[in-house]
């Protein structure tokens, strides 16, 4: 596509409920990265995919959270029995550069709100 | 330890009047830094990068930073703000542990007042 692609855009859950968060990064995008922002802080690494190597899942918080990435595709970010403290918006950002030395390309993000 | 600080929450411009948004780092190894915009429900967008060599970085919208290894800055500056350039700013640094990492500031309001 033209740009990184998130679905949903906003998401409304009840406490408990398990979400899932979708990312379609540029086509031909080896790297992909998933981050967290709460209001007004900076962005929180939640996990990162480079092609076909294992993915660096260090930054994510809990064993509530898990990611998948199918080759070079779609990423499917999984919070399961959601908190409160969950509630921010989640960054989703693609990379053709394997040095990354370069930009990275941000999705406009899928923002959860936990009740 | 790795860091990156943005020291002011917020930054107020007059339109027309030079701008700077201050950006230092702590990070082992050589600095790779970055600077990122996001306007009002978007994503981030790329601005500039510092990876070697010139100390002083063009980047997109006439923005510009210097890199500045004796005060481990990156400081970003405009000759002259327009009320467009009202958003949110951050800076990163490539994690010298990693080849992949960035670590991110927390983000600087800037407001451009005509």
């Amino acid at each position: 596509g033209a740009g990184v692609s998130q679905s949903p855009s906003n998401k409304v859950t009840e406490k408990g409920k398990d979400v899932e968060l979708r990312c379609d990064p540029i086509s031909g995008h080896t790297a992909l990265y998933w981050y967290r922002q709460r209001l007004g802080q900076g962005l929180e690494f939640l996990i990162y995919f480079q092609g076909n190597s294992a993915p660096d899942k260090s930054g994510l918080p809990s064993d509530r959270f898990s990611a998948e990435r199918t080759g070079e595709s779609v990423s499917t970010l999984t919070i399961q029995r959601t908190q409160q403290e969950d509630s921010a918006v989640y960054l989703c950002a693609s990379s053709h550069d394997t040095r990354n030395t370069g930009e990275l390309f941000f999705g406009e993000g899928s923002r959860l709100t936990v009740l | 330890a790795q860091s990156v600080a943005q020291p002011e929450d917020q930054v107020n411009v007059a339109e027309g009047n030079p701008l700077t948004v201050k950006c230092t780092y702590s990070v082992s190894g050589n600095p790779y830094l970055f600077w990122y915009v996001q306007y009002p429900n978007r994503g981030l967008q790329f601005l500039l990068k510092y990876i070697t060599g010139d100390n002083l970085v063009k980047g997109s919208y006439g923005f510009e930073a210097e890199f500045n290894k004796s005060q481990t800055s990156f400081h970003l500056k405009k000759p002259s703000a327009l009320v467009s350039d009202s958003a949110l700013y951050f800076c990163a640094v490539r994690d010298g542990r990693s080849n992949y990492q960035l670590i991110w500031g927390a983000g600087t309001k800037l407001i451009i007042k005509p």
